[in-house]
């Protein structure tokens, strides 16, 4: 069972937009920690995709974005496109149990 | 550029204990932590431990405080975690990456190890 929260699943069509939420707690991201997504494409290793709530790596398209409020975060992922497809994770610290949390991840299908 | 490169897949019997190697190239080994996670099959991502690469500093997921060892060799810029009294529980990929608690993201990801625990 993960500490923060994500749908599991979510699913678009070729170009359209779509969100993926995050919900962690009064002790991480409530707390004013950052938020962090990683994007894990088949068979491969997780890899940074927005930091900080809404920056991104060098290399990671202007289609990724990222937002928080209060106790939740979302990534907006527009102009769907085929190898977007996988699983997204976000991330932040928990001041209670001095870790590193993550959501549970939500599998992105393009239809 | 930045690259974790880690050791091979092991198949450990249950009880035993394994050992997962991280090598680290194109940054300065003292400059971020090393952090763990693991993944088991079909599951998200679970934090194991993290560790100083400047001062030895650790911290653990406290289901793993009693099993988890981290060690670092800076001559060779290599982290070290085993895990010992493994059971198939234990059986997942094991990443290591680049992180500097709290609120840094894990910048670097090595490519995974696959631990199989098994009798």
């Amino acid at each position: 069972q993960s500490v923060q929260t994500q749908s599991p699943s979510v699913s678009g069509a070729p170009g359209q937009r779509v969100t993926i939420s995050c919900t962690g707690s009064d002790s991480s991201i409530g707390a004013g920690f950052d938020v962090h997504w990683y994007q894990q494409l088949p068979r491969a290793a997780p890899k940074l995709l927005i930091y900080d709530t809404n920056n991104r790596p060098s290399g990671v398209p202007d289609r990724f974005s990222g937002s928080r409020s209060g106790t939740s975060a979302s990534l907006v992922i527009s102009g769907l496109q085929a190898d977007d497809e996988g699983i997204y994770y976000c991330q932040s610290y928990d001041i209670s149990l001095r870790a590193a949390v993550f959501g549970g991840g939500t599998k992105l299908t393009v239809l | 550029q930045v690259q974790l490169v880690q050791s091979g897949a092991e198949v450990k019997r249950p009880g035993a204990s394994v050992k997962v190697s991280c090598k680290t190239f194109g940054y300065s080994f003292n400059s971020y932590g090393i952090t763990w996670v693991r993944q088991a099959p079909g599951q998200g991502l679970e934090w194991v431990a993290w560790i100083s690469t400047y001062n030895g500093d650790t911290n653990f997921a406290q289901k793993f405080q009693d099993r988890v060892t981290m060690t670092t060799d800076t001559s060779t810029s290599t982290a070290y975690m085993e895990l010992k009294d493994l059971t198939s529980d234990d059986t997942a990929v094991y990443y290591c990456a680049t992180w500097l608690p709290p609120n840094s993201p894990l910048e670097y990801w090595g490519q995974g190890s696959l631990v199989i625990v098994s009798s």
